[in-house]
């Protein structure tokens, strides 16, 4: 039971251009929601975050938007460059067993912006 | 500021040998760390919660005995690969949570080949 679900497995987008990635989640205990970045053989690569009281923030050329009620969010990144060519992870947290925070990843959307 | 670093980066080992992979958080202490590892072309899944001083929290299907993991300070947990097999190859990857924070900050990864 995937409960992160990024639908789009690639999204290609012209330099310059915005980059939209999707991610949609059926947890409704999900409180905090992250988007990391990956390149192959690397850890990924904190971006940006957004709690599940906010419905937008925004950091330098990312924006993610949250929609509680469609239980959906996305990453903006306008303007897009070529070294954003990465594979996108979502993200959400909640409180697990132990009293811990866990994350739980959707599978990954590659991102590719061509010159 | 917050850098989690692994060691090693790649290890090859024969079947049957254990294998022990650190995880440092070098510019912050972390009560929490977290291992997952990743398949090709998947997500990563989060295979155990180490909690500094405690024993970790693994998740469903993770077996304990072969995964043992050892949060013995705030900036290092192990995590030791028992008897490994060929099925057991994979890149394996930790995080640290900084204290009363929501963003893990992930290490290089290692990448564990079982001949």
């Amino acid at each position: 039971d995937q409960q992160v679900k990024q639908n789009s497995p690639s999204l290609s987008v012209q330099e310059g251009r915005i980059s939209i990635l999707n991610c949609d989640y059926t947890n409704s205990m999900f409180d905090y929601f992250l988007w990391y970045k990956k390149y192959p053989a690397e850890g990924p690569t904190f971006l940006i975050s957004i709690s599940s009281i906010k419905d937008k923030n925004e950091d330098g050329r990312f924006t993610v938007f949250l929609n509680k009620s469609a239980k959906h969010l996305s990453l903006h990144i306008v303007p897009s460059q070529p070294g954003d060519s990465a594979v996108y992870f979502c993200a959400a947290s909640l409180w697990g067993a132990g009293n811990n925070r866990k994350l739980i990843w959707g599978l990954g959307t590659s991102l590719a912006v061509n010159p | 500021g917050a850098v989690v670093s692994q060691h090693p980066s790649r290890v090859i080992c024969k079947s049957g040998t254990s294998v022990k992979i650190e995880c440092r958080s070098l510019d912050f202490q972390a009560t929490t760390m977290f291992w997952y590892r990743q398949f090709p072309k998947q997500s990563l899944m989060l295979m155990a919660t180490s909690n500094e001083g405690s024993k970790a929290t693994y998740e469903q299907g993770v077996e304990k005995d072969k995964f043992l993991i050892n949060h013995a300070s705030l900036t290092l947990s192990t995590l030791t690969v028992t008897s490994a097999h060929p099925e057991d190859s994979s890149f394996y990857i930790c995080s640290a949570l900084p204290p009363g924070g929501n963003e893990q900050f992930f290490g290089p990864g290692t990448r564990l080949t079982v001949l």
